[in-house]
């Protein structure tokens, strides 16, 4: 299985400010996945980001506000701009992995976001 | 998106107790995961399941997938304290979509 990690594993940012999250996979993957889950909740895709291509966006979720790359196959990042008290959550990097000719995916730590 | 249901939403359980959950959805999926949710970690996957009435095995964890494909059961046997944490499955409509997850399962286990 892919062996993903995150950075940074946590950050507690101001309002109106912005973070940038980067995902790194040990192994080149075409999928990866950004996930979004707040206290308590369970994981909402944000978007999904292949290489080569504009991610694309789940309904609620927008590029200005969640910009994200995928410069290549093994690593992306993701934009919280102009953040507010309510994206406080959880982001979550997820890559597919097909390896064994079966769908699986695999996540990443998570990045613990707090807003004040 | 779609909707899938985890229920209990909770469970309090003596330790050696057998544990069993289950996840419904209104829609036909393809493939049913399972993970496995420790406090401040991301998802670990458990089990993955492709065919209707599947039914496989990790150790002490069973997962069957749903012979109408709309549902999956996730059993644990003989709980221990490390069993602890929230259970989400998550659900895919067809190859290469996206995996929906369900509401969650949190387990206690009492030692």
């Amino acid at each position: 299985s892919a062996v993903i990690s995150q950075k940074p594993s946590r950050d507690i940012c101001q309002r109106g400010t912005s973070l940038t999250i980067q995902c790194q996979v040990d192994s080149q993957v075409t999928m990866m996945f950004w996930y979004r889950q707040q206290p308590g909740q369970s994981l909402t895709l944000i978007a999904t980001a292949n290489q080569g291509s504009e991610a694309t966006y789940e309904s609620g979720f927008v590029i200005d506000k969640f910009p994200i790359s995928r410069p290549n196959l093994t690593f992306s990042t993701l934009t919280v701009s102009n953040m507010s008290p309510e994206d406080s959550s959880i982001y979550l990097c997820s890559v597919e992995d097909t390896g064994q000719g079966v769908y699986e995916q695999y996540f990443g730590p998570g990045t613990r976001l707090t807003v004040t | 998106g779609q909707q899938l249901n985890q229920s209990p939403q909770s469970m309090f359980i003596q330790e050696g107790e057998d544990v069993s959950m289950n996840c419904t959805s209104s829609s036909i999926f393809n493939t049913w995961l399972w993970y496995k949710q420790d406090p401040g970690e991301g998802p670990v996957l458990l089990i993955a399941l492709y065919k209707a009435g599947e039914l496989t095995s990790n150790g002490r964890l069973t997962a069957q997938f749903g012979i109408t494909r709309k549902d999956s059961f996730l059993n644990i046997s003989a709980s221990i304290p490390s069993d602890v944490g929230i259970y989400f499955c998550a659900g895919q409509l067809y190859t290469g979509n996206q995996f929906y997850f369900g509401t969650g399962t949190s387990l206690t286990v009492i030692p």
